[in-house]
């Protein structure tokens, strides 16, 4: 069974500086997709980046990078130059591309960028 | 207007009612999905549908019934509504192997 693992509850950083927010995940598919979403305050759920398990790259977006590390199952955010309003909820997901295509979530990490 | 909508955005009901939300994507996406979202959990997967007339479960779908007869719509219908299941509801659409787009979400409570 598919599973992902985000084991920082909380997170505390000092505004500019860069943050990591981890990501493990554990399946036994060969092809899937890697996603990472914002949520505010106001509730929306924001899509950040994709990473496919076949991309030798690991993706980027403006301030947002995944580290992805395929052996180690793991996709973790890289949010460079943190801002204000980059606090919020973020919840690595999981699709595989091979089976049923349903996405999975993590229980999120809250993120609190401090002045 | 294009996008995915759910319906109502707020809604408060009581222990044994029937109550639906409703979900309306204009992308004609093949997948749509829905989950609920309660502190501590993160998002858990409830059903989701790969096209019109095809539904599966998922990780919590006890109490929750879905269909899909026209590619745009997804309803959700909790049969009889418990107090466990008060929580915010998104629904969610994507193309296949993409990345999903979420509705503005519904917050349920059952009293």
């Amino acid at each position: 069974a598919q599973k992902i693992t985000q084991t920082q509850p909380g997170m505390f950083v000092q505004e500019k500086e860069a943050v990591t927010l981890d990501c493990t995940y554990d399946t036994s598919d060969q092809s899937y997709g890697l996603f990472w979403y914002k949520q505010p305050s106001s509730g929306e759920m924001i899509f950040l980046i994709y990473q496919g398990s076949y991309d030798e790259q690991n993706a980027t977006e403006g301030r947002y990078s995944l580290n992805f590390q395929k052996a180690r199952k793991s996709a973790n955010l890289v949010i460079s130059a943190s801002q204000l309003g980059d606090s919020a909820m973020y919840f690595c997901a999981m699709s595989p591309w091979d089976r049923d295509d349903k996405i999975i979530f993590g229980k999120g990490t809250r993120l609190h960028i401090l002045p | 207007d294009a996008g995915i909508t759910q319906s109502p955005r707020y809604k408060i009901t009581e222990t044994g009612r029937q109550v639906t939300l409703m979900c309306h994507q204009t992308w004609s996406h093949s997948y749509m999905f829905w989950y609920r979202q309660d502190l501590g959990h993160g998002l858990r997967l409830i059903y989701y549908s790969a096209a019109a007339d095809i539904t599966d479960k998922g990780e919590v779908p006890d109490g929750y019934v879905v269909s899909r007869s026209k590619t745009e719509n997804f309803p959700l219908t909790l049969e009889s509504a418990t107090r466990s299941q008060t929580s915010v509801y998104f629904c969610a659409s994507n193309r296949k192997n993409t990345e999903a787009f979420f509705g503005q979400g519904t917050r349920l409570t059952v009293v």
